[in-house]
């Protein structure tokens, strides 16, 4: 069974750029996470989907991050415009129902250098 | 304020050494979970353990095991007899239902094992 996958593995953009990461979860999973691991800091929660529906999205920095999971399959998460401070490692993870219960499952992460 | 926290930035032993890696957590839930994760050189998040607010029985899981004190609200992890495998960047989390249980990761640490 395929994991957690993102895309892409590395992305290197130019202050002002915008870039979408993408992540797959695995099939039939309807939790979908995404986190974030600034430099040298913890890995904090961005926000989660149950299917389509965001469920929580407290972690989310700023107006410039926005995240969709149309059709609760894959998700992306675009940064427009990108700044310098949101360099940093982005994971996806999944689970098939609440944390409470169930592993989560993390992707390998996306490595977004903004220059 | 910070809810996990790994004093131990980076850790470095040699082959065969016993290790013990520090949690701290800070919660007001009664209900709530305990995670540790490993971040090898690949860089994707692997799980270890999820242990509940209720279960303070310790575990131990072949050379890994794990200390729950909630008297100290630590949950410490320790490798017996360390590999050169072992030496990856693990993370302890915590899940609480206040948080919608999105896991709060502390900054990890840094486990260097030498031959």
């Amino acid at each position: 069974e395929a994991g957690v996958t993102q895309f892409p593995s590395h992305s290197v953009i130019e202050k002002g750029q915008t870039v979408t990461l993408r992540c797959d979860p695995i099939s039939g999973h309807d939790n979908l996470y995404w986190y974030r691991r600034v430099m040298g800091k913890e890995i904090k929660f961005l926000l989660h989907f149950v299917k389509e529906s965001k469920q929580d999205e407290s972690g989310m920095p700023n107006n410039r991050f926005l995240a969709e999971r149309t059709g609760g399959t894959y998700s992306t998460l675009k940064v427009q415009p990108a700044e310098l401070e949101d360099s940093g490692v982005y994971f996806c993870a999944s689970s098939q129902g609440p944390v409470l219960y169930n592993e989560q499952f993390f992707g390998p992460g996306t490595r977004l250098t903004v220059l | 304020a910070q809810k996990v926290t790994q004093a131990q930035t980076e850790i470095s032993v040699v082959e065969k050494e016993d290790v013990t890696l520090d949690c701290v957590y800070e919660t007001r839930d009664t209900t709530y979970y305990l995670f540790w994760y490993k971040q090898p050189p690949s860089g994707e998040l692997v799980f270890l353990i999820r242990r509940n607010s209720f279960d303070e029985q310790n575990e131990i899981s072949g050379r890994y095991s794990w200390n729950f004190q909630k008297s100290t609200s630590s949950f410490n992890f320790t490798i017996t007899a360390s590999q050169v495998v072992d030496s990856a960047v693990y993370f302890c989390a915590l899940s609480e239902a206040d948080s919608g249980y999105a896991l709060n990761f502390g900054k990890g640490t840094s486990l260097l094992v030498t031959p």
